[in-house]
């Protein structure tokens, strides 16, 4: 069946690192996603994708960036991690026609210390 | 996109239906409403979305009214496993455009 699977699960790290988390999907989608959740805020759209070598801004994109050399997989890297980037992030992806519905991973825990 | 308006928080008993309301009295001609839901920990799952006819899955329900300012979605037979939040989405697709804006949802709590 396919999926989309993000890694890693959980991650802590140091501010000031760069952290990449990774996301795969074997959909064929064009269409990939990045959400944050924090508590109080539900999830907030940080870089999305229409395809290969497009990549646009979210509502929360200051300190991210990816980049979308295939169809499957949309990296999120994390230039130089900061403490409020802790947070749960979630993967989507979705079919290029229209009203398909987004389907989600099950997220990387990050934790910045 | 449009924005929505839902209960913080509902109870429902097991067996019985759950009635989640959502208002967009907002929503453009354009903008269809999706459901997700999410289990604790988990990613958002797809329910179903619509644009201005009731639609049924396996799932649930969407009752979607006239003038399309508000919807409900049904769950016909709550389970325990159903506790989660669900969120009620408006929005526009174009193109190949269908961001998902979500706000912070209805807990529902579905008591044995």
């Amino acid at each position: 069946d396919a999926e989309i699977t993000q890694s890693p699960r959980h991650k802590i790290t140091e501010t000031g690192r760069q952290v990449t988390l990774a996301c795969h999907q074997t959909w064929n989608h064009n269409n990939m996603f990045w959400y944050r959740q924090d508590l109080g805020h539900g999830l907030r759209l940080i870089h999305y994708s229409y395809g290969v070598q497009d990549t646009n801004k979210g509502e929360v994109s200051d300190g991210y960036s990816v980049s979308r050399s295939n169809t499957e997989d949309l990296p999120l890297t994390l230039e130089s991690a900061a403490s409020s980037q802790t947070s749960v992030y979630f993967c989507a992806s979705s079919g290029g026609q229209a009203n398909q519905p987004q389907h989600f991973g099950d997220g990387t825990r990050l934790s910045i210390l | 996109d449009a924005k929505t308006t839902q209960p913080t928080s509902m109870d429902c008993a097991e067996g019985r239906a759950a009635n989640l309301p959502c208002n967009h009295s907002t929503i453009s001609g354009n903008e269809y409403v999706y459901w997700y839901r999410q289990i604790h920990s988990q990613g958002p799952q797809y329910i179903i979305h619509g644009l201005k006819n009731n639609e049924t899955n396996e799932m649930a329900s969407l009752i979607i009214t006239e003038d399309r300012k508000s919807s409900t979605l049904i769950l016909p037979h709550a389970t325990l496993r159903d506790t989660a939040v669900y969120y009620c989405i408006v929005s526009y697709y174009g193109g190949a455009t269908n961001k998902l804006i979500f706000g912070t949802g209805t807990l529902l709590a579905v008591q044995p």
